[in-house]
């Protein structure tokens, strides 16, 4: 049964400074996605990671995925209020194509000023 | 982008009663859609795999005659929650992807509150 691991599941931290949060899954895959979840609202695609060493940014964020050790990590560059939401990773569950996806339990980040 | 609906937004209902919930496609289509539920301060959880022209696949643990899904053409899965109960109030999101960069895109989620 395919695990993904999130973690922290909270984080509060300073605007202007860094973090880095992490997914960790148990079985091979082959990609890996990253979505943004505001309360009460749906999920946005983030990222999507499809093969081993890919690093993809978008403004202050930054994905990496290894599938080798099936880790993939979110790295937060000089926080800012508005990434303040919170973030899951999620992994399909079975290799090629498009899948229903396991979702990590979500790291609720919070940026205070 | 590609772009995924749902309707309504927001639902409420007596306790009994049925609820249909619907995701479309906007501008691609989609053999597969995928269903998925989120209580509270909780993760998403994927209930069952939509598939256009055929029966849906449900996980372990997701009844079947309960949530009742069809997928009648190529842009459209309804999920109908059947005889609703207060357990069953959630938020409903279903996904789609177009199949050509391996993206998948969340509708914007149903609330479904049993009274």
């Amino acid at each position: 049964e395919l695990k993904v691991e999130q973690n922290p599941l909270f984080l509060s931290m300073q605007e202007g400074k860094n973090y880095t949060i992490y997914c960790n899954y148990s079985t091979t895959s082959d990609r890996l996605y990253w979505y943004r979840q505001d309360p009460g609202k749906s999920l946005e695609s983030l990222f999507v990671l499809l093969s081993n060493g890919a690093v993809k940014q978008e403004g202050r964020l930054m994905a990496s995925l290894d599938t080798k050790a099936r880790l993939s990590t979110l790295h937060i560059t000089a926080a800012v209020h508005d990434l303040s939401a919170t973030y899951f990773c999620a992994v399909p569950s079975f290799i090629g194509g498009a899948d229903g996806l396991t979702f990590g339990k979500g790291t609720h980040l919070i940026i205070q000023p | 982008g590609a772009v995924v609906s749902q309707h309504p937004s927001r639902v409420i209902c007596k306790s009994g009663t049925s609820v249909k919930i619907e995701c479309r496609s906007l501008d691609f289509q989609a053999t597969t859609m995928f269903w998925y539920r989120q209580f509270p301060k909780q993760s998403l959880m994927l209930m069952a795999t939509s598939n256009e022209g055929s029966k849906a696949t449900y996980e372990q643990g997701v009844e079947k005659d309960k949530f009742l899904i069809n997928h009648a053409s190529l842009t459209l899965s309804t999920l109908t929650v059947t005889s609703a109960h207060p357990e069953d109030s959630s938020f409903y999101i279903c996904s789609a992807s177009p199949g050509l960069t391996g993206e998948l895109f969340f509708g914007e989620g149903s609330r479904l509150t049993v009274l």
